[in-house]
């Protein structure tokens, strides 16, 4: 198995532009996370998706951040506009399913940078 | 406010001992407890998970958890430099099984 994709694994922009951050979980899971992960905030969930439908959203931190999960295998997470402190590495894991001693398997993580 | 607390370290230690790693929480409906491990530049991964109050062993690595003192604990033996990660402590409450982050421990294993 190809384990969790992401992409890009590394983007740099200018603030105020957009910015879409990919994910293709492992087939067969359907449970999706997107984590943001900073020195001073630690590894923080932002949302999670089963079966393709948002189910906690409440670590979204604005409303410039938004998720979607159009299909079993790709979500995307996206910042619009971009702020120079959202500089951070964005995972996205996935589990077979949200239960007691489910594992996460994250992806490689993007790690962006506004500037 | 789900709140897991860890110290930050860096613990050192030397070849061949062994490693305790801390971490206390405030959720007390936490019912599952993982640990993962992430080295330097990359992404988290899954060593041990526990939820019954006591002892699991896994190879080298022992995690114990005692929900009465809200503390669980991930002890590594024999530790090796290979060990030298940042390690987290993860739990999660009973009606979501979402695992909620440390900060982290990291380890440094010095031959």
């Amino acid at each position: 198995d190809a384990g969790v994709i992401q992409s890009p694994r590394h983007e740099v922009t200018e603030m105020g532009q957009e910015v879409t951050l990919r994910c293709k979980p492992i087939s067969g899971h359907n449970s999706l996370f997107w984590y943001r992960q900073t020195m001073m905030r630690g590894l923080e969930l932002l949302i999670y998706f089963n079966n393709n439908v948002p189910i906690d959203d409440s670590g979204m931190p604005e409303d410039r951040f938004s998720a979607k999960m159009p299909n079993a295998s790709f979500s995307t997470l996206k910042i619009q506009p971009s702020e120079p402190r959202d500089s951070a590495v964005y995972f996205c894991a996935s589990s077979s399913l949200v239960t007691r001693g489910n594992e996460q398997f994250f992806g490689p993580g993007t790690r962006l940078t506004v500037l | 406010q789900k709140e897991v607390e860890q110290n930050s370290g860096p613990l050192s230690v030397p070849e061949g001992a062994i490693a305790s790693l801390n971490c206390t929480y405030s959720d007390r409906g936490s019912q599952s407890f993982f640990w993962y491990r992430q080295y330097s530049g990359k992404s988290p991964e899954l060593i041990m998970f526990i939820y019954s109050n006591g002892d699991k062993e896994d190879g080298r690595f022992t995690a114990q958890l005692n929900k009465a003192s809200q503390y669980v604990s991930l002890l590594i033996r024999d530790s090796q430099p290979s060990d030298s990660a940042t390690y987290l402590c993860a739990p999660s409450s009973g009606g979501s099984y979402i695992p909620t982050f440390g900060r982290g421990t990291s380890l440094i294993v010095h031959p």
